[in-house]
C-alpha cells in the first residue's frame, strides 16, 4: 500500500515568516493529496487539497505544490500568524483504494509572536 | 458547508460498559463515513469505512465485535465501543465523504470524541 512520510515533525517560525512542510509518497498511482490542520482537542480541518492533474494550487496565504516525478508535495504558508500554530497532516490517496487516506505523521507548527 | 458533527464530545465510562458515539453530516449526504482513532501526538489511524446501508469494512487488527459501526442513513453513522476497557481510551474522530463510490472525494472531519474508560 501507500506510504507517506512527512517532515519536519516540528517547525518553529517567527510571525510573518514562511513555513514549508514536505511530504513524500511511495505509490505513483496516488492522485489526490489533501492537507489538514488540527488544533489541540479538535478534529482535522481541510485547508487545501490538490489533484494529480495540477502542479500548484493557492488559497490566499496557503499553497500546495505537487511534483509527481519526484513523488512529493509541499504545503507553503506565507506571512504566518500565531493562529496558524497547530498540527498539520498531509495525506495521499491512490485511485485503486479511493476510500482510504494514507496520512503522514504530522508536523507541529509553532508561530512565535 | 460540509460540516460534520459528533456527539458526545467527551465521555467517561466505567470498564465493562458500552459507549455509543454519533457522527452526523449536517449539510450534505455522506455516501461514505470513516472512523479514526488517534493517540496523543500521533497520526490518525483508520479503523473502519462504512457505506450507507452496508456492513462496515474494518481495517486489519480492528475488532469488529468490539467496535460496532452502523451507517443507517446518509447523514448518520454510529460507533459503539462494547465492553470498554482502559486501553480503549482514545480520541475517536469520524469523517464523511459525499462523493460517488467510484471517485476520490475529500473527507470532512468531525470535532472528535474523547473517550476515557476508568
Amino acid at each position: 500500500g501507500e506510504n507517506v512520510e512527512q517532515h519536519p515533525s516540528t517547525l518553529s517560525v517567527q510571525e510573518g515568516d514562511s513555513a514549508v512542510i514536505k511530504c513524500t509518497y511511495s505509490d505513483s498511482a496516488s492522485n489526490y493529496f489533501p492537507w489538514y490542520k488540527q488544533e489541540l482537542g479538535k478534529g482535522p480541518q481541510l485547508i487545501i487539497d490538490i489533484r494529480s492533474n495540477v502542479g500548484e494550487k493557492k488559497d490566499q496565504r496557503i499553497a500546495v505544490t505537487l511534483n509527481k516525478t519526484a513523488k512529493h508535495f509541499s504545503l507553503h504558508i506565507t506571512e504566518t500568524q500565531p493562529e496558524d500554530s497547530a498540527v498539520y497532516f498531509c495525506a495521499a490517496t491512490p485511485p485503486y483504494n479511493f476510500n482510504k487516506f494514507y496520512f503522514g505523521s504530522g508536523t507541529k507548527l509553532n508561530v512565535k509572536p | 458547508g460540509a460540516v460534520v458533527s459528533q456527539h458526545p464530545s467527551r465521555v467517561i465510562c466505567k470498564s465493562g460498559t458500552s459507549v455509543k458515539i454519533e457522527c452526523r453530516s449536517l449539510d450534505f449526504q455522506a455516501t461514505t463515513m470513516f472512523w479514526y482513532r488517534q493517540f496523543p501526538k500521533q497520526s490518525l489511524m483508520l479503523m473502519a469505512t462504512s457505506n450507507e446501508g452496508s456492513k462496515a469494512t474494518y481495517e486489519q487488527g480492528v475488532e469488529k465485535d468490539k467496535f460496532l459501526i452502523n451507517h443507517a442513513s446518509l447523514t448518520l453513522s454510529t460507533l459503539t465501543v462494547t465492553s470498554a476497557h482502559p486501553e480503549d481510551s482514545s480520541f475517536y474522530i469520524c469523517s464523511a465523504s459525499e462523493g460517488l463510490v467510484s471517485s476520490t472525494d475529500t473527507q470532512y472531519f468531525g470535532p472528535g470524541t474523547r473517550l476515557t474508560v476508568l
